[in-house]
């Protein structure tokens, strides 16, 4: 069965980067996009970016252009996804997320990975 | 401040429906067909419903279903069921960024 397995919470001070990881298993690593939504206590998710696992392309909101990075491992098909200079707005969930097949909807979440912007 | 509107609650009586809505612009809703739905139970991820504003992945059951006229996106549960009660998220692709909406929370009566 698909699942998508991150990283475990953090806590960080700000100005600080945070690195979340995001293991695929049960579906072919490369055929399929993977986003990274973000929801902060209280609110609603944001969007963050996509990667290409085939080619490691990515494409990113432009809120977090300059500031974001997605990366994947082939070999140990495992998805990453950096975030710096981090401040107590970035304190949220983050989860990763497949997408079905080039239509922009999510059919597996990983368990989502709170990071805690805090000094 | 999200990019799509929700109205912040919605609610039903076993067996009735409930449709809930979800507007945007002709930049998202309105200029493209990849409006999705999730469901969400408190301490879950997110749950697919409805993908490409009207169609449902396997195992969804078909009192689910979606909707597009102009700007505005619409969920409709049919025949509620107590475990139909959770927030229901809309999102749309918009060229950059994707938006998603703040989110309906269904109250089965």
């Amino acid at each position: 069965q698909v699942q998508l397995v991150q990283s475990g919470a953090e806590v960080k001070k700000p100005g600080a980067s945070v690195k979340v990881s995001c293991e695929a298993s049960g579906y072919t690593f490369t055929a399929h996009h993977v986003h990274w939504v973000r929801q902060a206590p209280g609110q609603g998710y944001e969007w963050m970016g996509i990667i290409n696992p085939s080619d490691g392309s990515t494409r990113y909101a432009e809120k977090f252009l300059g500031r974001v990075s997605m990366t994947r491992d082939t070999s140990t098909t495992t998805f990453y996804m950096e975030l710096s200079s981090l401040t107590s707005e970035d304190t949220a969930v983050y989860y990763c997320a497949k997408d079905l097949s080039g239509t922009w909807s999510f059919d597996y979440w990983g368990q989502g990975a709170l990071v805690t912007v805090s000094s | 401040q999200s990019a799509l509107t929700q109205p912040p609650s919605a609610s039903g009586s076993p067996g009735q429906s409930v449709t809930i809505s979800c507007t945007g612009t002709s930049s998202d809703v309105g200029g493209y067909n990849y409006v999705s739905w999730y469901q969400q139970h408190p301490g879950k991820a997110p749950k697919l419903m409805i993908y490409e504003v009207s169609k449902r992945p396997s195992g969804v059951p078909d009192r689910f279903s979606g909707s597009k006229s102009g700007n505005t996106a619409s969920l409709t549960v049919s025949g509620l069921q107590a475990e139909d009660e959770a927030d229901y998220y809309c999102s749309s692709y918009a060229g950059n960024p994707f938006v998603f909406g703040p989110g309906t929370t269904v109250t089965v009566l």
